[in-house]
């Protein structure tokens, strides 16, 4: 079953800009995963933050978490053309990866 | 390199004809899973393997098997393929304790 619902699904921006997208999901969870696919290509690993963080960096990513509206976002500041993929959130119900659902995804194209 | 390997990419078969997808992984990982990706269906999870000889049900299982028989192998057997088995599938592993994912590069599957 699918947990996380990421918001939008697509989104178009000029390159340097700032790039939000949201998740949302429906039960209490263990941690919320950020990947990255580019087209055709597997996906890749971004950042983890877990139920009792609220935010998180890393690079250009930041990634929030608000437990009571059981929603997350990511955030990638000073976009570039090669961020252009598809972003997922993952939630893991337990401190295990075998529970990790993925949600359907968001659409990232940065326009040069 | 560590790596989760998939073979075949891309493969065209028929109704009915029995085939194998291939996973491995180099980095000693007790975790591994199977996914579809359809579009607008994000990853679904088709089975998965916590251990060698330790295999469970994901959430679409039907029409699929797997084994695990040693630690860095886990192939995906489509006994009978239909066409509703097109897909782009990947393969993951992890770390039994930590919940991140590390993904093959995907294989492309049409049924006719």
């Amino acid at each position: 079953s699918q947990q996380g619902e990421e918001d939008p699904q697509a989104l178009s921006i000029q390159e340097g800009e700032n790039a939000t997208m949201n998740c949302s999901y429906k039960t209490s969870i263990n941690n919320l995963q950020w990947y990255r696919q580019n087209s055709g290509r597997g996906l890749v690993h971004l950042i983890l933050i877990r139920s009792n963080e609220r935010e998180k960096h890393s690079g250009r990513l930041r990634v929030t978490l608000d437990t009571s509206k059981k929603s997350s976002s990511l955030l990638i500041t000073a976009s570039r053309a090669a961020d252009t993929a598809s972003y997922f959130c993952a939630t893991a119900l337990g401190g295990s990866a075998r529970q990790l659902t993925f949600g359907s995804g968001t659409q990232l194209t940065v326009l040069p | 390199e560590a790596q989760v390997t998939q073979n075949p990419r891309y493969l065209i078969t028929v109704t009915g004809k029995k085939l194998t997808v291939t996973c491995s992984q180099n980095m000693n990982h007790e975790y591994m899973s199977w996914y579809r990706q359809d579009p607008g269906l994000g990853l679904r999870q088709i089975y998965y393997s916590m251990n060698v000889e330790v295999t469970d049900k994901g959430d679409v299982p039907e029409g699929y098997k797997v084994s695990r028989k040693e630690k860095r192998n886990f192939p995906l057997i489509l006994e009978s393929p239909s066409p509703n088995q097109t897909s782009l599938y990947f393969c993951a592993s992890g770390r039994r304790n930590q919940e991140t994912q590390y993904f093959g590069p995907g294989t492309r599957l049409l049924v006719l």
